[in-house]
């Protein structure tokens, strides 16, 4: 069965520096999405993203984070400048399209510790 | 916010069914309801959604209430592999008329042997 990966699977930054965290969406799918979970808390939605561009974003999605589909295959998740309440995980996800009844696939996401 | 209620956790024999409630009290006619698992240390699994009648796959059965402000997930015999956090969601339609979901704090179902 098709599956979203993430690479890599853990990212270790000192603050401050920027981060890129990958994700390959299911071939055929069309909407991309990424969420975060901070430690034993809630999966949070950060920002979705179709036909190249943004359509939603999160309060949590300031001018730190970004979004590229640098090809036909990967999607990624930029953040500037780290601070240490961006250690979380990050979860990337994908859908065919966006109606109400089309689920997202995510990934096993990326372990992102600042330091 | 979430637009649904669970309880925070349950237990379950192993072998043995397990239901998992969910209300959606505020849910609209064209909502549809989805369920998904998270183990640990990995991301959200998709289970099964639906939007009126029940649903079946092999992972689990949904059962959705005639007035549809509740649901409930089935598993039909639980395995120690099924103890995770099942999360019940209806997805925010946003302004772009893209959706996104809203993750509440979900149930922690423990399996025991």
């Amino acid at each position: 069965e098709p599956e979203v990966t993430q690479t890599p699977s853990h990212q270790v930054t000192q603050m401050g520096q920027e981060v890129i965290l990958r994700c390959v969406p299911i071939s055929n799918h069309l909407y991309f999405y990424w969420y975060r979970q901070i430690l034993g808390q809630k999966v949070e939605f950060l920002v979705s993203f179709y036909n190249n561009e943004i359509s939603e974003k999160s309060e949590i999605f300031d001018d730190q984070f970004s979004v590229e589909r640098p090809d036909g295959s990967n999607f990624t998740l930029k953040i500037r400048s780290t601070k240490l309440e961006d250690s979380a995980m990050y979860f990337c996800a994908s859908s065919t399209r966006t109606g109400t009844n089309q689920p997202q696939h995510f990934g096993d996401g990326t372990r992102l510790s600042i330091l | 916010d979430a637009k649904t209620t669970q309880p925070n956790s349950m237990e379950s024999n192993e072998e043995e069914p397990v239901h998992l409630p969910c209300n959606h009290s505020t849910i609209s006619g064209t909502d549809y309801i989805h369920w998904y698992r998270q183990l640990p240390s990995q991301g959200p699994e998709y289970v099964i959604h639906g939007l009126t009648s029940n649903v079946n796959n092999r992972m689990a059965s949904l059962a959705i209430a005639e007035d549809r402000k509740s649901s409930t997930l089935i598993l039909h015999r639980a395995t120690l592999r099924d103890a995770a956090v099942y999360y019940c969601i209806l997805r925010d339609l946003t302004t772009s008329g893209t959706y996104k979901y809203i993750f509440g704090t979900g149930t922690r179902l423990k399996v025991l042997a």
